[in-house]
């Protein structure tokens, strides 16, 4: 069982670059969400999925873009790379929503470094 | 304004030691977990929280609801235990994190 997986594990970009960090679940969760972790700050959620189709903003949403065309992918994206967004990027995934209070399950993160 | 807070932010224990994490939040929730991150960066769910208390293994997690308190306690500490521990608890269909404890577990 893979769980959650997130490609690619490392990337180094230059300013104004763009990428797309990849999530993949096979649990066929409904819910799956995009964070990022930064030194002496918790998990902050960027956008959210609570469906095929559908997204939501999170916390900290500016500068990124995310599509969830298939219920098992969600996308994140950086269209112009900045250096604030030098983090560390976890994705999770969860079988149903907030009231059942189901457990997340996560990626093992992708290490990004904007120069 | 952080949501949820956690102490203490550092801990180092010798192996055997019974060790206490704390939590404790400012918003309403439905339910409180607890995660273990390990040095590689992976991030596992260890506990799922709504009242009460909840055992497994060598792990203890209460929570006071009223209090808006929750502990998490490690009994006869291994190394392996070393980790980040972190509290997150949802509230709507907003999830918010603690930083997290960094333990050291020393043999």
């Amino acid at each position: 069982n893979a769980g959650v997986t997130q490609t690619p594990k490392f990337r180094v970009l230059k300013t104004g670059q763009s990428m797309t960090l990849l999530c993949a679940q096979d649990m066929n969760h409904e819910y799956m969400y995009w964070y990022r972790q930064d030194p002496g700050m918790g998990l902050r959620l960027i956008h959210y999925s609570v469906g095929e189709g559908t997204t939501a903003k999170g916390e900290v949403p500016d500068g990124y873009n995310v599509s969830r065309l298939k219920k098992q992918n969600f996308l994140l994206g950086l269209e112009s790379a900045a250096p604030s967004q030098t983090s560390v990027y976890f994705c999770a995934s969860s079988r149903t929503g907030p009231y059942s209070n189901q457990p997340q399950h996560f990626g093992d993160g992708t290490r990004l470094s904007i120069l | 304004k952080n949501e949820v807070e956690q102490s203490p932010q550092n801990l180092t224990a010798q192996e055997g030691e019974f060790i206490t994490i704390n939590c404790s939040y400012s918003v309403g929730i439905s339910a409180l977990h607890w995660l273990q991150q390990h040095p590689g960066g992976g991030i596992v769910s260890l506990f799922m929280l709504s009242s009460g208390k909840k055992k497994h293994g060598r792990l203890i997690a209460t929570i006071n609801i009223q209090e808006k308190h929750s502990s998490l306690h490690i009994t006869a500490s291994h190394p392996r235990d070393s980790a980040v521990y972190i509290c997150a608890v949802r509230s709507g269909n907003q999830f918010y994190f603690g930083t997290g404890t960094s333990l050291t577990v020393i043999p």
